[in-house]
């Protein structure tokens, strides 16, 4: 079936260091692919999307890649903020599927 | 204005309870969803709605029911609770049913079972 792996973690990082997530999938077909980010007490919220190969998805800093021919959309912010720390998931949806599937979700703290 | 919004946000209770967490959104979506987030952050959808019509019906068991009396809301009610139903459930919405469209979510509802 289709699903997604990211990288383990907790990542811990200095602020202004660069910050990237793996992500890779396996599905059929040409799914649309996500990070969602959910800060401490929230709900998740979308970060960035592609729908298609080579795509690119960007915001708030953070950009991603929908790259087909590796099954993968990798996170990453040239240079993170405190307030970047947060949980991030990579999600995928098939085509013409209602479903969004989730990564294991990526924890990551930026220390001043 | 908030856009999805959950009640309650925390919820203790013990076992063989019955217990309902509702859900609101006012962004006019057609599609409502309910996720379970366990204590290793793994989110996993439970239901959907699209209109009052189920969609999605995970494979969850029948101790949890979910209930949409319009598009705007959908409620979770949990019979029997279970020391394995603590969780965090999150309802989102999204426009339109499909996987590909942004989904909105709420704030959580933090259930603890003792």
């Amino acid at each position: 079936g289709d699903s997604v792996t990211q990288m383990e973690g907790p990542v811990t990082l200095s602020e202004e260091a660069f910050l990237t997530i793996n992500c890779t999938y396996t599905a059929t077909g040409y799914p649309s692919l996500f990070w969602y980010v959910q800060y401490p007490g929230e709900g998740l919220q979308l970060l960035l999307k592609a729908t298609k190969a080579d795509d690119k998805g960007s915001n708030k800093g953070f950009e991603a890649t929908y790259r087909k021919e590796t099954t993968s959309f990798h996170l990453e912010k040239g240079s993170v903020q405190v307030s970047d720390s947060a949980v991030y998931f990579c999600a995928l949806s098939p085509p013409g599927d209602y479903k969004l599937s989730f990564g294991a979700g990526t924890t990551v703290t930026v220390r001043a | 204005d908030t856009a999805v919004s959950q009640t309650p946000k925390y919820l203790v209770t013990q076992m063989g309870n019955d217990k309902s967490i509702k859900c609101e959104q006012n962004l006019g979506h057609d599609t409502m969803y309910w996720y379970k987030q366990d204590s290793k952050k793994f989110l996993k959808i439970m239901f959907s709605y699209n209109n009052k019509e189920l969609i999605i019906n995970e494979t969850v068991p029948n101790r949890f029911s979910p209930k949409s009396p319009d598009k705007a809301h959908l409620n979770l009610h949990i019979n029997s609770l279970e020391l394995g139903d603590s969780a965090v459930y999150f309802c989102a919405s999204s426009p339109v049913a499909g996987g590909a469209y942004e989904q909105y979510f709420g704030p959580g509802t933090r259930l603890t079972v003792t």
